[in-house]
């Protein structure tokens, strides 16, 4: 699976969008990108996941760019709950389907 | 109503002691896992299941044994307890290639 950087870090302001950046820029063709959260204690949480087009459920927004060698992941709202380590992770699926954990971003969303 | 419920939800026993972690979905996942995250947050897969089928095996030592005895559950067992397996270990599940969904955690504590 493709390698993922993340800035380890970034603060949001209460109610304003929150946007992730993450670089892939080794990913094949066949490999999704999907995003996941941890907040403090608690499971890893599935936000959003896509693989060329951009994509929007209730959660969020991922934005992938026309080479997909980068994404971006948007909270159109950022609340205090959203505060929580973002994983941007690559996985090709199949039978040996598995997520490869990086270091994350922390995001601290500031009243 | 949990969809991936892991027992216990703490652990704590001392070196060389023998201790298993179970975990049940009720979401009719044909796919489980067990994952490890150390003291530096960092989140590994251990092993995957898919119909009670051993998948994913990741040079885990064989001190740890999963088992299924059905798709609906994955026990991990541990034999000889030794310090670095201190540790939260999380269980998931997901249909086939589909997002995973995680359960809250089993933290070990070994003295």
């Amino acid at each position: 699976d493709a390698k993922t950087t993340q800035p380890t870090s970034m603060d949001c302001a209460e109610g304003r969008a929150a946007n992730l950046p993450c670089n892939h820029s080794t990913i094949s063709g066949n490999e999704y990108v999907y995003w996941y959260r941890q907040i403090h204690s608690q499971g890893p949480q599935y936000i959003i996941h896509g693989l060329k087009n951009n994509e929007t459920n209730e959660m969020a927004s991922l934005i992938i760019t026309e080479d997909r060698k980068s994404s971006t992941l948007i909270l159109p709202h950022a609340t205090l709950r959203d505060t929580a380590v973002y994983y941007c992770i690559v996985s090709s699926g199949g039978s040996n389907y598995k997520l490869t954990f990086g270091k994350g971003t922390l995001l601290t969303v500031n009243p | 109503d949990t969809a991936v419920s892991q027992t216990p939800k703490y652990l704590v026993t001392q070196m060389g002691n023998d201790k298993s972690i179970k975990c049940e979905q009720n979401l009719g996942h044909d796919t489980m896992y067990w994952y490890k995250q150390d003291s530096k947050k960092f989140l590994k897969i251990m092993f995957s299941y898919n119909n009670k089928e051993l998948i994913i095996n990741e040079t885990v030592p064989n001190r740890f044994s999963p088992k299924s005895p059905d798709k609906a559950h994955l026990n991990l067992h541990i034999n000889s307890l030794e310090l670095g397996d201190s540790a939260v270990y999380f269980c998931a599940s997901s249909p086939g290639s589909q997002p995973q969904h995680f359960g809250d955690g089993t933290r070990l504590s070994i003295l």
